[in-house]
């Protein structure tokens, strides 16, 4: 079926170090949404790309869209301990209106 | 800030027993979604509401499980009877109406099936 693939599972940095995610999807997405989940809260919204190719930053976060729309990447300059978190991924395949998440990225932030 | 409420927090239930879930969305969200997350993975979407009808369920395990929004507001998410693999975080989120629009989630309800 169709899935939304996420790598790597988990990400150990130093504080100041830089992170990527990255999210890859077996057909082409409508869109790409990232959120973030601290532990032990619930997934919140961090951002939507549609485009082909569009790159869209917040501060020290940088979002890609692939160009086939089948791929996206987070990247996270300088990373600080409050950027902690699993981030992940969701987009609708092929035009589905069901959103489909990936596995996430945790990432770990050592100060 | 709205909010999506959820209750309850946390639900310890004995197998074969039945147990509920509410959801009560933001104001004005039409889409209403209910989600299961098991540790270390993505949420996976059980049911999707558009308004009262439910748009996808194809997920979600009819033998056991059920949902409604019978008024197109809040919602609840039923499962009966619980079995030992039911453990997991139950989330529900909100959207406004239209595809692609971003979901709100609600703080979740972590059920353990003893």
């Amino acid at each position: 079926g169709q899935q939304v693939m996420q790598i790597p599972q988990y990400q150990h940095v130093q504080e100041g170090e830089d992170f990527t995610t990255y999210c890859n999807s077996s057909t082409t997405l409508s869109n790409i949404q990232w959120y973030k989940q601290r532990p032990g809260g619930h997934p919140v919204f961090l951002i939507q790309l549609v485009k082909s190719g569009e790159v869209k930053k917040q501060k020290r976060l940088t979002f890609q869209f692939g160009e086939a729309k089948k791929n996206s990447s987070l990247h996270i300059t300088a990373t600080q301990t409050t950027d902690v978190g699993t981030y992940f991924c969701a987009g609708h395949p092929g035009g589905s209106y069901i959103p489909t998440f990936g596995r996430g990225t945790s990432l770990i932030v050592h100060p | 800030e709205a909010e999506v409420a959820q209750s309850p927090r946390y639900k310890i239930t004995e197998k074969s027993q039945a147990v509920a879930f509410w959801c009560d969305p933001i104001s004005g969200h039409a889409t209403l979604y209910w989600y299961r997350q098991i540790l270390g993975q993505g949420p996976e979407l059980l049911v999707q509401f558009q308004d009262e009808s439910v748009v996808d369920d194809s997920q979600l395990p009819k033998d056991r499980f059920s949902a409604e929004r019978l008024k197109g507001v809040d919602s609840t998410l039923k499962i009966q009877p619980a079995e030992l693999g039911d453990s997991a975080m139950y989330l529900c989120a909100s959207s406004l109406a239209g595809f692609y629009t971003e979901a709100f989630f609600g703080q979740g309800t972590r059920l353990t099936v003893v």
